[in-house]
């Protein structure tokens, strides 16, 4: 299993640009998430899903849009990029059954909007 | 959510236990409390969770109070590979188990 795949690895965007970060994961996991880590501060929950086609917010959502077609997939969308958007961006999946809940992470893609 | 709080920073010899502190007095009967760890900008690594009972796993012990009001991660014999931030979280099922990472704790193991 390659787990939580997250690509780009890293990408510098220009102000009011647009991206969408991608994710997969191959573990036939229910629930997905996006976190994002700014510089010396803890992860950030900007959207989870708990399942094809249901999506919801987190801390904070603003400038940020989600979609879940997919068990796999779990994209996050930036429009009108910011410079406040700068930050490392983490995907996570989970089974979410049973007794246990634990999160798997993928590696990040570093985002800079300049 | 609950909140937790957790001293900023830790050192302990390689070899020795680590011992790090939670303190989660808010926490309702329905949450567990998980703990996670990253090591440099990798993404975070789970540890272990427990909701009343202590936990035991290849990597590391929980000890959670009888009131459930605060924890102790245990790391039995600390390597240096086990420097990195650990976070203490509350999390339950109504929030489909997002994690509300806090700055944790930075441990760092020292020869």
């Amino acid at each position: 299993n390659a787990g939580v795949t997250q690509t780009p690895k890293f990408r510098i965007l220009k102000i009011g640009q647009s991206m969408t970060l991608q994710c997969t994961q191959d573990m036939n996991h229910n629930y997905m998430y996006w976190y994002r880590q700014d510089p010396g501060m803890g992860l950030k929950l900007i959207y989870y899903s708990v399942g094809a086609g249901i999506t919801d917010k987190g801390e904070v959502p603003n400038g940020y849009n989600v979609s879940r077609s997919t068990t796999e997939d779990f994209p996050l969308r930036l429009e009108l990029a910011a410079p406040s958007q700068t930050s490392v961006y983490f995907c996570a999946s989970s089974y979410g059954m049973g007794v246990s809940y634990e999160q798997y992470f993928g590696p990040g893609t570093r985002l800079t909007v300049t | 959510d609950a909140k937790t709080t957790q001293p900023p920073s830790m050192d302990c010899a390689e070899g020795r236990a680590a011992n790090l502190p939670c303190n989660h007095s808010t926490i309702s009967g329905n949450e567990y409390v998980y703990w996670y760890r990253q090591i440099h900008s990798q993404g975070p690594q789970y540890i272990i969770h427990g909701l009343k009972n202590n936990e035991t796993n290849e990597m590391a012990s929980l000890i959670i109070t009888e009131d459930r009001k605060s924890s102790t991660l245990i790391l039995p014999h600390a390597t240096l590979r086990d420097t990195a931030v650990y976070y203490c979280i509350v999390t339950a099922p109504n929030s489909g188990y997002a994690l509300n990472f806090g700055k944790g704790t930075s441990l760092l193991v020292t020869p």
